[in-house]
């Protein structure tokens, strides 16, 4: 089935330093939800994104949706340790062949 | 608000066996979902039970089967268990039908086949 795909894979950041991670579908998604998985526990909601161009931010973390609705990105400023995680997006709409992306793994060195 | 709970947290069991998780989803939610996540992986989705009919299927073999009750509680069943079917089980209740919902996880089985 088809899958979204994350980039970067790893990416290790100062404490600090900003990051972001990107999510991209060959074909339009109707939404994209992004979760947070910490080392040895289970993912964790985020936030859903549905309409095109979408932008929501919570603290330093911010969402957005492309205008096409094939991409989507996370950001977030001035990382900390806590931010330490798996992040995934995965696609919601009626195609069950969607699944989660592989994630990107965020080391933060403090 | 009770959460989504699983159980057994962790199985080791024998090539060739088989296997039932179970899983209570957060009250309120009657859809319940299935993924195996892979160590360094994405969670791969498995199924779907809405309201006790599975509503939607991965790319898995038919040996993995499950259920759903009418407390919206489920089970995973996965027979003639093989060595890659090692994984983390999550489970995952939304409050709708489809993946229009927002995923509530459990904290997983961790299942070991030798």
């Amino acid at each position: 089935g088809q899958q979204v795909m994350q980039i970067p894979q790893y990416q290790h950041v100062q404490e600090g330093e900003d990051f972001t991670t990107y999510c991209n579908s060959s074909t339009t998604l109707s939404n994209i939800q992004w979760y947070k998985q910490r080392p040895g526990g289970h993912p964790v909601f985020l936030i859903q994104l549905v309409k095109s161009g979408e932008v929501k931010k919570q603290k330093r973390l911010t969402f957005q949706f492309g205008e096409a609705k094939k991409n989507s990105s996370l950001h977030i400023t001035a990382t900390q340790t806590t931010d330490v995680g798996t992040y995934f997006c995965n696609s919601g709409g009626s195609n069950y062949k969607l699944t989660f992306g592989k994630g990107t793994l965020l080391t933060v060195n403090p | 608000e009770t959460g989504v709970t699983q159980s057994p947290t962790h199985l080791i069991k024998t090539r060739g066996q088989q296997v039932t998780l179970r899983c209570s989803s957060q009250s309120g939610h009657n859809t319940v979902s299935w993924y195996q996540q892979a160590l360094g992986q994405g969670p791969q989705f498995i199924f779907q039970y809405y309201r006790e009919e599975e509503n939607g299927r991965g790319n898995f073999p038919p040996r993995f089967s499950g259920l759903q009750f009418p407390n919206y509680s489920s089970e995973l069943n996965v027979n003639a268990l093989e060595l890659d079917d090692s994984a983390l089980y999550l489970c995952a209740s939304s409050g709708g039908q489809g993946y229009n919902s927002p995923l509530h996880f459990g904290n997983g089985t961790r299942l070991t086949v030798t």
